[in-house]
């Protein structure tokens, strides 16, 4: 079946610092890959997303590549800030036609410090 | 950007009343709704999935009878916890696919906290 592995945190940085959140999928057939993140005390939001191989989505910094070859989605940001502090969620969905929902990584929750 | 709604944010109950939670789309028609629940400090756990105007579909495990999903219209969808019990305080989120665009992302409403006494 299919299934969205993340690092397991926390991931605690300093501002400024390098970020790397790793996830790996399994799944039949060609996914959507997302990347969610939770504020604190709020709902999830959607980062970036990519629907294809060699795809790269991108948001506020953030990058992740679509790598079907190794079957990755992990999530980069080259300098974290305080207000990245949350915990981020790796999630793939198997596309509109099956209708199916999101399956979700555990979530990785990131602290930066200043 | 698509938004959704869920109402209320935080509700405090008695162990054995009802509780009605809405989640609404707001500049787009969801052809499908998504609940799920979130326990601390863990991933989302999909509930169900619902189609406007047919019968939910539960997870396995999820009490259909205890959790009433009711998907109206393209807009609103509706959780109904019934007969709840402090083993039901969680966090529940709902998320909603733009079924128009016919795109796979998801957005989801900014959860309710349920605390049942």
């Amino acid at each position: 079946g299919n299934s969205v592995t993340q690092m397991e945190g926390p991931v605690t940085l300093s501002e400024e610092a390098f970020l790397t959140i790793n996830c790996t999928y399994t799944a039949t057939g060609y996914p959507s890959l997302f990347w969610y993140v939770q504020y604190p005390g709020e709902g999830l939001q959607l980062l970036l997303k990519a629907t294809k191989a060699d795809d790269k989505g991108s948001n506020k910094g953030f990058e992740a590549t679509y790598r079907k070859e190794t079957t990755s989605f992990h999530l980069e940001k080259g300098s974290v800030q305080v207000s990245d502090s949350a915990v981020y969620f790796c999630a793939l969905s198997a596309g509109p036609q099956t209708g199916t929902a999101l399956i979700f990584g555990k979530g990785t929750t990131l602290s930066v410090s200043s | 950007g698509a938004v959704v709604s869920q109402h209320p944010s935080r509700v405090i109950c008695k162990s054995g009343t009802s509780v009605k939670i809405e989640c609404r789309s707001l500049d787009f028609q969801a052809t499908t709704m998504f609940w799920y629940r979130q326990f601390p400090k863990q991933s989302l756990m999909l509930m169900a999935t619902s189609n406007e105007g047919s019968k939910a579909t539960y997870e396995q495990g999820v009490e259909k009878d205890k959790f009433l999903i009711n998907h109206a219209s393209l807009t609103l969808s509706t959780l109904t916890v019934t007969s709840a019990h402090p083993e039901d305080s969680s966090f529940y989120i709902c998320s909603a696919r733009d079924g128009v665009a016919g795109t796979d992302t998801q957005y989801f409403g900014p959860g309710t906290r349920l605390t049942v006494l």
